[in-house]
């Protein structure tokens, strides 16, 4: 167990729609951050936070937006969905920046 | 652009042979994370290698980083069944986050 809580496990939706995902972070880190694991484009970083601040973007698509919120928790928003759009979605959280990424269960979306 | 080249990309190995994975990536970093993955799993943190000329081990597992060539390498030692996985090298950002960025993995299988 790595400590970092992802929700929801599965998510179906149809195109057009609009999700929220959800990470809480291990206790005491900081840091979330965003990933995308997809059999084409493989494991992609798409944002991190800091404290409540963005701190670095990846390749996220203007389609999405995330946020950190006070008590540290993150949220990924994700709208417009298109196919492409499916894939599992993780989160990370980290200590410090010579610290690893540890990384929740992730989200697996499915657009239909 | 950071670009991260693992290969082999499949391998499939006998128990107790032994074998390297290899992590090339193509601009300077101070840093160099191994993931494991198990199908359908989360990433679990193997090795955080902090400077060059680091080499870690852990069980049958041993990882070093060269920064200087650019190059990283996962050895593993008389390989078991259980060590039969997908594994990620991530060379940390230079910036003032910590992005990784990945490889494409290499997936391992382990036959008795």
């Amino acid at each position: 167990d790595s400590g970092v809580t992802q929700t929801p496990k599965h998510l179906i939706t149809a195109t057009g729609q609009r999700v929220t995902l959800r990470c809480s972070p291990r206790s005491g880190d900081l840091s979330v951050y965003w990933y995308q694991q997809s059999l084409d484009q493989g494991l992609q970083f798409l944002i991190q936070y800091y404290n409540g601040e963005e701190r670095a973007k990846g390749n996220i698509l203007e389609r999405f937006s995330a946020q950190q919120f006070p008590d540290l928790h993150s949220e990924l928003n994700l709208s417009s969905l298109e196919l492409g759009d499916s894939a599992l979605y993780f989160c990370a959280s980290s200590g410090g920046y010579n610290q690893p990424q540890h990384f929740g269960d992730g989200t697996r979306l499915s657009i239909l | 652009e950071l670009k991260v080249e693992q290969n082999p990309l499949f391998l499939s190995m006998q128990e107790g042979k032994n074998y390297t994975i290899y992590c090339n990536y193509s601009t300077t970093s101070d840093r160099l994370y191994w993931y494991r993955q198990d199908p359908g799993k989360s990433l679990e943190s193997l090795f955080v290698l902090l400077s060059n000329g680091a080499v870690k081990q852990e069980g049958r597992l041993m990882a070093s980083l060269d920064t200087k060539a650019r190059l990283s390498t996962l050895h593993i030692t008389a390989a078991v069944h259980d060590l039969s996985a997908t594994y990620f090298c991530a060379p940390g950002g230079s910036n003032a986050g910590n992005m990784l960025t990945f490889g494409g993995g290499t997936r391992l299988m382990v036959k008795p």
